[in-house]
């Protein structure tokens, strides 16, 4: 049974600061994982979607890189800024044919001023 | 256009009401999705449709029902709710996959209905 964990569940940094929010699923076998932001109270956001045959995807200070074979990925965040506070959460396609995403249970990270 | 739109924002409804939740998106995505979400725990897949067909039910209390009128409209019907229902209700679309299978592209999510059940 596949299962996503997010470590560390809450970071506070101040601004400036380049941060790395770290995704692990436990079976390899994934079309695709994609990372999310969620707001309180409001619908996700997908930040950078990256299918298994990729390494690394890039959008603007945003990195998420994927090793497949050692089930991990990373977002990582440059020069963070307090607009970035938010719950971060990875999740995975599996393969198996189903339309679930499997979803970790999130990083809140607060930027502070 | 890139948004999937929820209505309402929030809603509070007793045990015995009968209300629906609508979501409507126009990016031409075929596949439409409801997930329930529990206060700092990740969304729940309940529904899919795919093609405007029901393609996924997770075991869903009949108590909720989902309907896809149109290519761009899904609607999730609500009946004799629990309080332990109250949740923030999301909606999302993509592309359909393959023959209508699970699709390999990104998910675009709307803002939520936030649900109380007194």
């Amino acid at each position: 049974k596949q299962e996503v964990t997010q470590i560390p569940a809450a970071l506070s940094v101040p601004e400036g600061e380049n941060l790395v929010l770290n995704c692990s699923f436990t079976d390899s076998a994934i079309y695709n994982l994609q990372w999310f932001r969620q707001d309180p109270g409001k619908g996700l956001t997908s930040l950078l979607l990256i299918q298994s045959s990729q390494r690394e995807q890039t959008s603007g200070r945003l990195n998420a890189s994927l090793d497949k074979s050692s089930g991990r990925s990373t977002l990582y965040i440059a020069a963070s800024q307090p607009g970035d506070s938010a719950t971060y959460l990875c999740a995975v396609r599996p393969t198996s044919g189903t339309y679930k995403y499997i979803f970790g249970t999130g990083t809140r990270l607060k930027v502070l001023a | 256009d890139t948004e999937v739109t929820q209505t309402p924002k929030h809603l509070v409804m007793g045990m015995t009401n009968k209300k629906s939740l609508k979501c409507e998106q126009h990016m031409g995505h075929r596949a439409m999705y409801w997930y329930k979400q529990k206060a700092k725990k990740p969304p729940e897949l309940m529904f899919v449709y795919s093609y405007e067909k029901l393609s996924i039910n997770e075991s869903v209390p009949s108590r909720f029902s989902p309907e896809c009128p149109n290519s761009s409209l899904l609607n999730l019907h609500l009946h004799a709710l629990q309080p332990e229902d109250s949740a923030l209700y999301l909606c999302a679309s993509s592309h359909p996959g393959l023959a209508g299978g699970p699709s390999q592209e990104t998910q675009y999510f709307g803002p939520g209905t936030r649900l109380l059940v007194l």
